[in-house]
């Protein structure tokens, strides 16, 4: 089992609607967690950043993590087409590697 | 802003030619690190570099080398290329002591025949 699971999709929606990408891990020592986003043939991007367990918000999007169920959510509100990409979700851990864990990433693709 | 470039975004290399793949970020971070990114199989981490003239084996060291030899720039070697190296290249790199934000290049993708 990978550390961090995302569902790789493709999830479809249209434009307006409330995306939300999910990801699970199993390390109970993460403490950090991180947002990438990733256009077709470029590098990913930080997005979203998180330190412990409770909510961020910047503009359209939300990162929520729920460390009891080992559950981390990014929403965006009012996608745009200019939203479709893959999203990967990462954990990390404190005070040793700072080598963080990614997930496969989900592709999201918002239609006009 | 961190700035992390790649040398190249697209590179087309014959079967036994050996590589090299230049990555240079500007923010004076002590790490850096090699991913390759495929389909299906996500991030896989090929090496690492925690400090000058050092280096760390990732997950799928084999095939490859790296160097090292100033702060601001980490290079990947394929010493021989072979056809299951074409990939998507990626380099990142994140700030020792802090949280483990990696910041990425633009990637190279890279095509052996």
């Amino acid at each position: 089992q990978k550390e961090v699971e995302q569902d790789p999709g493709p999830l479809s929606v249209p434009e307006g609607a409330i995306v939300s990408l999910n990801c699970t891990y199993s390390n109970s020592a993460f403490q950090y967690f991180m947002w990438y986003r990733q256009y077709s043939r470029k590098g990913p991007e930080l997005l979203m950043y998180t330190y412990s367990s409770g909510n961020k918000e910047d503009g359209r999007f939300t990162a929520q993590v729920d460390k009891s169920s080992k559950y981390i959510s990014l929403f965006i509100r009012d996608s745009q087409p200019s939203d479709s990409a893959t999203y990967l979700c990462a954990g990390g851990k404190p005070g040793g590697s700072y080598i963080p864990t990614f997930g496969r990433g989900t592709s999201l693709i918002v239609h006009p | 802003d961190v700035k992390v470039t790649q040398s190249s975004r697209y590179l087309v290399k014959r079967t036994g030619e050996k590589v090299f793949l230049e990555c240079v970020q500007d923010m004076d971070h002590e790490n850096m690190f090699w991913y390759r990114q495929d389909p299906g199989l996500g991030l896989r981490l090929i090496y690492f570099s925690y400090d000058v003239k050092m280096k760390e084996k990732g997950d799928i060291p084999e095939g490859y080398s790296v160097s090292r030899e100033k702060k601001e720039r980490f290079s990947l070697i394929l010493e021989s290329a072979s056809t299951n190296q074409t990939s998507m290249y990626l380099c990142a790199s994140s700030l020792q002591g802090g949280a483990e934000t990696q910041y990425f290049g633009p990637g190279t993708r890279l095509l052996v025949l």
